[in-house]
Parts: C-alpha cells; structure tokens; sequence
C-alpha cells in the first residue's frame, strides 16, 4: 500500500461546528485528493492538491476547504458542519496525475 | 450529473461463474480508466486498469473490455471465488488530474 493514513478513523460531531480531517502520506507522492463516499453516489472529488500550497476544487467543494503545508500532510476542514455532511472521507495520492491513486481507509463523519 | 454510469449496482454470482460489470461514459477526454475493488471498512485498491488505445486488457481472472466507438467498458471476474465479494468502482480520468467514479457495483459470491 502507498502508506496513506486518516485521522481519526471515526468522528460524531455537531451540526455548527467545526471538523478537521487529516491525512498522511509516506510515498512523497505529488498530487493528494480529498473523496467523500455516499450511497447511490460512489466516490465524488472535493478538493485536490498538485503540491505543497497548490489546490484547487472538485465537482463537490462547497462548504470544504483544504490546506497542504507540507507534502505528507492534506487537511479538509469543515468549518461549519452540516448533516448533509454525514459521509465517509477518503484520502488518496499518487506520483503523477495519470498515474493510479492510492486511497487510505476513511474517516467515517457523523453529524448530529 | 454522473460522468461515468456503472450498472449493475448490485450482483449475486454463484462460486466459479463469470461477474460481469458494466460502465459507461459520454466525455471522450478521457484517457484512464480504473478498475478498484473495496472491502468493507477499507479503502478503494486499484484492481486493473486500461487506456483507450487497448480493447482488453487481462490480468490473472480479471479482463477489461473497452469499447471506443461505443464510449463503454466493462469488467470480467472469471472464476468468481467468495473472496472476490466486494464493492466494485469503475471511474475515469479526463486530461489532467480530476477522476470520476461510477456509483459502485456489490458483488456477492455465494459459495
């Protein structure tokens, strides 16, 4: 595996506050990606990284925004959590843009 | 919208029988198609995966089959084993870094 860890693994939360994902990467690998996993809707893009302060939004960013300071590490915050946001969280990497990603094992979220 | 259609969403499949998943597509940017295979509570892994200057591609039990012409590609399990039973995610990946996912396929392998 590409050494890609997310913490925490799992999360119960409040509607209004804010949540803070984390995931590390070991692989040195470029580009990170931040997926949210919901049922009848498989794995949607939120947000990306092509390096360290460099990101740019998927096709679901809206109420996310993401920080890259150094290489190994991609956060997602939610700064204000909804329940819409109830979902699992998967982070994933790889060396080049056309190259496979590797996923971590998600952070399941629960807003309340 | 969903850029990438993926059917069935779920399968039963007797122990040694072939599984067959569908997906399609309408964006001819794309250039990379993954195949990924997720147990419960993990990860999505990459299985197999082809490029759209290949019609198949085969790799131990595992074949893809792409069609150009008809913007389609799909995914064969030979030989299903109960170990094979997970969820199944096509997806594709237009120039540049963004990947689309189909919503998944469970596949369940009786014994």
């Amino acid at each position: 595996d590409a050494g890609i860890t997310q913490s925490p693994r799992h999360k119960v939360t409040e509607t209004g506050t804010p949540v803070t994902l984390r995931c590390h990467q070991t692989e040195n690998h470029r580009y990170m990606y931040w997926y949210r996993q919901d049922p009848g809707h498989g794995l949607r893009l939120i947000h990306y990284s092509y390096g360290v302060k460099d990101t740019d939004k998927g096709e679901v960013s809206d109420g996310y925004s993401v920080s890259r300071s150094k290489t190994e590490d991609f956060l997602l915050t939610l700064e204000s959590a909804t329940s819409s946001q109830t979902s699992v969280y998967f982070c994933a990497s790889n060396s080049e843009s056309n190259q496979p990603q590797h996923f971590g094992d998600g952070t399941r979220l629960s807003i309340l | 919208q969903q850029q990438v259609k993926q059917s069935p969403q779920s399968l039963i499949v007797q122990k040694g029988g072939i599984s067959i998943i569908n997906c399609a597509y309408e964006n001819t940017a794309f250039d990379y198609f993954p195949w990924y295979q997720q147990f419960p509570g993990k990860g999505p892994a990459l299985l197999i995966a082809i490029r759209p200057d290949v019609s198949e591609k085969k790799e131990g039990r595992f074949t893809i089959s792409f069609n150009k012409s008809a913007k389609q590609f799909s995914l064969h399990i030979m030989d299903s084993q109960p170990g094979d039973s997970a969820t199944y995610f096509c997806a594709a990946k237009e120039t540049g870094n963004q990947f689309y996912f189909g919503t998944g396929t469970s596949l369940t392998v009786i014994p």
